[in-house]
Formats: structure tokens, sequence, C-alpha cells
């Protein structure tokens, strides 16, 4: 159980376009489901909150315009890179809350690659 | 602050036990994790454990928590091959809502014969 998967896994795109990441719970529900983004040999960092039915929560320096979530359902959130830039090329990874908020854990899908020529 | 230290590299022998060490700063941790990741993956939930513990082990995996000095280590005994990847320690802080989770920079772990 707690599967997340991801879409699509990895996508070239010219600079100026827009990409859509897909994030899905496939095997529960979740109302909270996050985005973080990875550069290489680096650590996470959590970029924004995505809680379903209402606005997501951006970490301070997330640029929330470029970035948009979008959680419309239980087990469907979306990451759109808007005007994407070759800064913005990076591993996007999501994940989803399971349990109660004190006993929570992340369950994580297996990210997507972004590489904007 | 918030801040998830580890050492970037270890090395072992197959067969031989790895100990992956993590301090982290916030002690109003509730719960502490670790996470694999393997190349061009993402995460996979080893194991966590909660703060009111010093140990849990699971199958190979052994986690220790030294809650006093903020110090975290993952112990995998007979170190296979397939335990090469990428292990990353995670905090979830209280300051954070019970959402946050902070990462270290993760450990490369190499498995050699």
């Amino acid at each position: 159980g707690a599967v997340v998967s991801q879409h699509p896994s990895w996508v070239i795109c010219k600079s100026g376009t827009s990409v859509k990441i897909e994030c899905r719970s496939l095997d529960f529900q979740a109302t909270t489901m996050f985005w973080y983004r990875q550069f290489p040999k680096q650590s996470l960092m959590l970029m924004a909150t995505s809680n379903e039915g209402s606005k997501a929560t951006y970490e301070q320096g997330v640029e929330k315009d470029k970035f948009l979530i979008n959680h419309a359902s239980l087990t469907l959130s979306t990451l759109t890179v808007t005007s994407a830039h070759p800064e913005d090329s990076s591993f996007y990874i999501c994940s989803a809350r399971v349990g109660p908020a004190v006993a929570e854990t992340q369950y994580f899908g297996p990210g997507t690659r972004l590489l904007v020529l | 602050g918030e801040d998830v230290e580890q050492s970037l590299f270890l090395s072992v022998r197959e067969g031989d036990s790895s100990v992956i060490n993590c301090t982290y700063t916030d002690s109003s941790s509730t719960y502490l994790y670790w996470y694999k990741q393997e190349p061009g993956a993402g995460l996979q939930l080893l194991t966590y454990i909660f703060s009111n513990m010093d140990m849990k082990q699971d199958q190979r995996l052994t986690v220790l928590l030294n809650k006093k000095d903020k110090h975290l280590s993952l112990r995998i005994a007979d170190t296979q091959t397939g335990d090469s990847a990428i292990y990353f320690c995670a905090e979830r802080p209280l300051s954070g809502g019970y959402n946050k989770l902070i990462f270290g920079a993760g450990t490369r772990l190499a498995v050699h014969p």
C-alpha cells in the first residue's frame, strides 16, 4: 500500500513553455501532498504543501506564480512550471501524507526529471 | 534553527555492517526518518523512529536515537550490493506544524565485493 505515482517520469521542453507534472496516490486518499525539488547531488528542498480543496502553501523563496499547484481531488495534485527556463531544470518529487498529523508518514513518488533547453 | 547533517560518503565491503550517522538540531522533532534513494528514483521510506524511543529494529535495519546529543544512526547488517544508494535522514520538527520534513544532504553508500 501507500503507492505514489508521478507522470511524466521525464520531460524535455523548450524555454518559455509550461510543463505540468502529475502526482497521484494510487491506493489511498491524500488530503495533503508535498512538492520537492532536488538538484544533482543535493538534498530535497520542500517547495510547497498542497492541500485538497484549498490553496497551496509555498516555502519562502518559491514563486507561487511560477510553480502553480492544484490539488483538485484526494488522489491528484499537479505542479505546473510556467514559462520554464533552463534554471528550472531539476528533479521534482512529490509525496503524500498518510496518517494523522502527529504520526504522519510521507510516501514519495518516483520523481520527474525536467530538462529545459 | 533547522538543520540536518550527514556524512556524504560511506564505503563498505559486502557482508559487513554499515552505519550511517546523522545529527539534527530541532529538539522538538517528534519523528525521525530514514529514506533510501536509488539512482534516478524517488525516495523509499526505510524506517522511522518516534522521539521517545532509543532503538528500533526492523530485519537488517537498526535505528539508534540519542535524543540528548540529537544523534540518529542507521545500521544495516550484512550489507549487500543492492543496498548501494543514497540514504537520507529527515526530521519532522514541531515548528513545521508536523508538515515539514527537513532532509540531510544524503549519505552515498557504496558496497564493494
